[in-house]
């Protein structure tokens, strides 16, 4: 029962340095999302995709880009990091559905910028 | 998505019922009412969803008033573990299935 699993749980990186935080789901969900959560605040939708081949932007998509090229997998990349960036990242799934499917999340990875 | 108004914090004794309130007065006739709680900065954990009838399950109840512009989700004998920050969140019938998260309402299951 692994469902949503992110790694890595942890990272430091370097101001414009490049990372990919991976993002991998067995419950073949079709729907994948990608959300930050500053200190204190709620989660906000950064991209998210309905299925293999096909992504969208959230609220907070710059500085961010994603590809989906498997059901299992959603990986988010940052370009040129920036401190602004720093956050606790959390990846999603769930089934398609009117509005009535719950999402599923990983357990975040804590993504500091210095 | 309809906005949602939650209080910022709330207490509960041990082994009482714990009644979180939701204020979701903008909520059109298709969107749902989703309860999500967040534990310790881990990844959010889904509760509970109604769009109309109210809702029960091994973890929850949800009762959503008649007109539909308020709910109360119900934790029958709080936990210390339920202990936690608890988002209600309205979401549009739609195809994308996406949740716009408020700040929520941190209950803390006093002992």
């Amino acid at each position: 029962n692994a469902g949503v699993t992110q790694t890595p749980k942890f990272h430091i990186l370097k101001i414009g340095q490049s990372m990919t935080l991976q993002c991998t789901q067995d419950m073949n969900h079709n729907y994948m999302y990608w959300y930050r959560q500053d200190p204190g605040m709620g989660l906000k939708l950064i991209y998210y995709s309905v299925g293999a081949g096909i992504t969208d932007k959230g609220e907070v998509p710059n500085g961010y880009n994603v590809s989906r090229s498997t059901t299992e997998d959603f990986p988010l990349r940052l370009e040129l990091a920036a401190p602004s960036q720093t956050s606790v990242y959390f990846c999603a799934s769930s089934k398609p559905g009117q509005g009535n499917q719950p999402q599923h999340f990983g357990d975040g990875t804590r993504l500091s910028i210095l | 998505d309809a906005k949602t108004t939650q209080p910022p914090s709330m207490d509960c004794a041990e082994g009482r019922a714990a009644n979180l309130p939701c204020n979701h007065s903008t909520i059109s006739g298709n969107e749902y009412v989703y309860w999500y709680r967040q534990i310790h900065s881990q990844g959010p954990q889904y509760i509970i969803h109604g769009l109309k009838n109210n809702e029960t399950n091994e973890m929850a109840s949800l009762i959503i008033t008649e007109d539909r512009k308020s709910s109360t989700l119900i934790l029958p004998h709080a936990t210390l573990r339920d202990t936690a920050v608890y988002y209600c969140i309205v979401r549009v019938g739609g195809a994308t299935n996406k949740l716009i998260f408020g700040t929520g309402t941190l209950l803390a299951v006093q002992p």
